[in-house]
């Protein structure tokens, strides 16, 4: 079965602080691909990241960066110099090559940035 | 270019009365996907379409249903609406038919509340 674990429901962070989400999943397929969105109040989850399994590059876009180890089937988040417009649900989900776009979503993290 | 639209944005209908979710994807996406997310179970995944035809469906019950339109527009239907349909039903749309890796972009949700 496959599963996506966000163990942190709620983090508090002050403004310019760096803040990392965690990200556990679970599947025993070899492909698959993992996904993080966040999601403002609006409602909209708008897409920040594609990795898939093959792939174990970590990667930065601006404040942003992404940590992905396979040994330990953890995709992780990180915001460098957070701002209050960081402020949201952040979720990780998983998708698997013979399900293509039912993903699997963790339960979320939601984020407040302090000013 | 615009995003996925999705109407109504906010709805209240009564027990026992169905309702009518539409979602127009993005231009030149022909593959939709719904999404229901309560603070319960979190984000669900409830069925895809594509080419006007039901690709894959989540666990949900028959009352729920959907369908696509030649133009890709497509519309999902609660029937027998009970209180814990109350939701944001969140529409996404991929340029391709479900494959392995597609990104799903998504819409600002419709909310609905069952009273």
């Amino acid at each position: 079965a496959q599963k996506v674990t966000q163990a942190q429901t709620e983090i508090s962070v002050v403004e310019k602080e760096d803040v990392t989400l965690d990200c556990v999943y679970e599947t025993r397929d070899t492909t698959y691909y993992l996904f993080w969105y966040k999601q403002p109040p609006s409602g909209e989850l708008v897409f920040l990241i594609r990795r898939n399994s093959f792939d174990e590059q970590n990667e930065i876009s601006g404040r942003y960066s992404w940590n992905f180890q396979k040994s330990t089937s953890s995709f992780n988040f990180t915001i460098t110099a957070s701002q209050v417009v960081d402020s949201a649900v952040y979720f990780c989900a998983l998708s698997l090559t013979d399900t293509g776009n039912q993903f699997y979503f963790g339960t979320g993290t939601s984020l407040t940035v302090i000013p | 270019k615009a995003g996925v639209t999705q109407t109504p944005r906010y709805l209240i209908k009564t027990r026992g009365q169905q309702v009518t979710l539409s979602c127009s994807p993005i231009s030149g996406h022909r593959s939709v996907s719904w999404y229901q997310q309560t603070p319960g179970q979190g984000l669900q995944f409830l069925f895809e379409y594509f080419s006007e035809t039901q690709r894959n469906k989540g666990n949900f019950p028959g009352r729920f249903s959907g369908r696509q339109f030649s133009n890709s527009r497509s519309e999902m239907n609660v029937s027998t609406l009970e209180l814990g349909d109350s939701a944001l039903y969140l529409c996404a749309s991929s340029l391709v038919q479900a494959a392995a890796g597609n990104t799903i972009y998504f819409g600002e949700g419709s909310w609905l509340t069952v009273v």
